[in-house]
């Protein structure tokens, strides 16, 4: 089946650095991505948004790209900061889906200092 | 103010056992979802209901049995407890979620880590 995957499975990155995660998805239907930011013991929670009719998309220090050519997907985190250590999943569906929604398999981020 | 909170949030119990997960939203939303976290954090969609309506059923076996009294409330109960069913449920919700319409931000609960042993 279409899947959506990710490159790295565990990302370190030096404090103050910039970080940069990446994503793969196959299914060309696909309309809406997201990226979520999953704590130790919490839910994931909301980071950014993009739909498909965008390349770019800018949040405060985040900032999403979309290549639909290539189906591609990434997440960069300017200044990285400790409190930015999390797993990170990015998420696609499609608009006559009710919503539902296909994970990546998640990227480990690890802020040393 | 928790907009999704699920209960409990730990739950170990043993094989064969018959337990629910509530799950409540106060952010008016009229699309709630339960979404099962395996042991390598793959996250994947077991159920949506949309105004107390079921729209998502993933092939989850019919020992899950969600349950919708009003839109702001999904339980999942769950018969016959196996072991692979150890995993993290994690509740949802969205607003304005409909066919013919990009989809608006999910908002995720806490989780409720379960254990069956």
């Amino acid at each position: 089946g279409e899947s959506v995957g990710l490159h790295l499975p565990t990302l370190s990155v030096q404090e103050g650095d910039n970080s940069i995660i990446n994503c793969a998805y196959s299914n060309s239907a696909s309309d809406y991505f997201i990226w979520y930011k999953q704590e130790s013991g919490k839910g994931p929670q909301f980071i950014i948004d993009i739909r498909s009719n965008m390349d770019k998309r800018q949040g405060q220090r985040v900032t999403v790209l979309l290549n639909k050519t290539v189906k591609h997907l990434s997440l960069q985190i300017a200044a990285t900061q400790p409190g930015d250590s999390a797993v990170y999943f990015c998420a696609e569906t499609i608009t006559d889906s009710w919503g539902k929604l296909q994970f990546g398999a998640g990227t480990q981020v690890v802020v040393t200092p | 103010d928790t907009a999704v909170s699920q209960t409990p949030k730990y739950l170990v119990t043993q094989m064969g056992n018959d337990k629910s997960i509530k799950c409540e939203q106060n952010l008016g939303h009229d699309t709630m979802y339960w979404y099962k976290q395996d042991s390598k954090k793959f996250l994947k969609i077991m159920f949506s209901y949309n105004n107390k309506e079921l729209i998502i059923n993933e092939t989850v076996p019919n020992r899950f049995s969600p349950k919708s009294p009003d839109k702001a409330h999904l339980n999942l109960h769950i018969n016959s407890l196996e072991l692979g069913d150890s995993a993290v449920y994690f509740c949802a919700s969205s607003q304005d979620v409909a066919p013919d319409r990009a989809p608006d931000t999910i908002y995720f609960g806490e989780g409720s880590w379960l254990t069956v042993v």
